[in-house]
């Protein structure tokens, strides 16, 4: 089963469009860590932000904002105000506590083009 | 700047021929991981490396090796390319293998197999 479920293939906006990208996690552990990653064009998986399953708080810097919710196993990203720039592959991905490392289990990933 | 480097970032092979892509780190991180990623498609991880613990993945085929000289450096050897294996070779790094510690990645090694 995924563990990880991006169901936004690929989101196309107009600059200055606020858009949201959605993440559903499946997991039996009660520590556990999500993450998102941007992947522009030129490959480099750039890490953005990393969330402990404890801290149900919404995170917000700069025109990106995050909202983790357990009771839907959701942790989605919104970006505001988006630009060109922002234009790349989104990854969530989760990692378990009870692993004896930390192996990321990614989603596939959404592909946001974003438009002048 | 400390970084994670790929070298080269483009590679060609021909069907058959052994090729080596290598990374370094400057981060003196303990753990380096190497993940394939074909297009569209998330990265699949193929082997890590606990200091000088290698861990493979069950499904990672014997095509596949690896090797860690020292703390900086990291190769991924494909013994015999396939048509198969060309896709964006990346190599990541940690502080540790905690689930909180993220994973620091390089701009990767696209592999085309002639």
């Amino acid at each position: 089963a995924q563990k990880v479920t991006q169901a936004q293939t690929e989101i196309s906006v107009v600059e200055k469009e606020d858009v949201t990208l959605d993440c559903v996690y499946e997991t039996r552990d009660t520590t556990y860590y999500l993450f998102w990653y941007k992947q522009p064009p030129s490959g480099e998986l750039v890490f953005l932000i990393r969330r402990n399953s404890f801290d149900e708080q919404n995170e917000i810097s700069g025109r990106y904002s995050w909202n983790f919710q357990k009771s839907t196993s959701s942790f989605n990203f919104t970006i505001t105000a988006s630009q060109v720039v922002d234009s790349a592959v989104y990854f969530c991905a989760l990692s378990e506590a009870r692993d004896n490392f930390n192996k990321f289990y990614f989603g596939s990933g959404t592909k946001l083009n974003v438009k002048p | 700047d400390a970084m994670v480097i790929q070298n080269p970032r483009y590679q060609v092979t021909q069907f058959g021929k052994p090729v080596t892509l290598s990374c370094s780190q400057t981060l003196n991180h303990n753990v380096m991981y190497w993940y394939q990623q074909k297009s569209s498609q998330a990265p699949k991880l193929l082997f890590h490396y606990y200091d000088k613990d290698f861990n493979n993945e069950a499904d990672t085929p014997d095509n596949f090796q690896s090797r860690r000289p020292n703390t900086s450096f990291c190769f991924l050897d494909i013994r015999s390319p396939g048509l198969g294996d060309a896709a964006m070779y990346l190599c990541a790094t940690s502080r540790g293998t905690s689930g909180s510690d993220e994973q620091f990645f390089g701009p990767g090694t696209r592999l085309t197999v002639l």
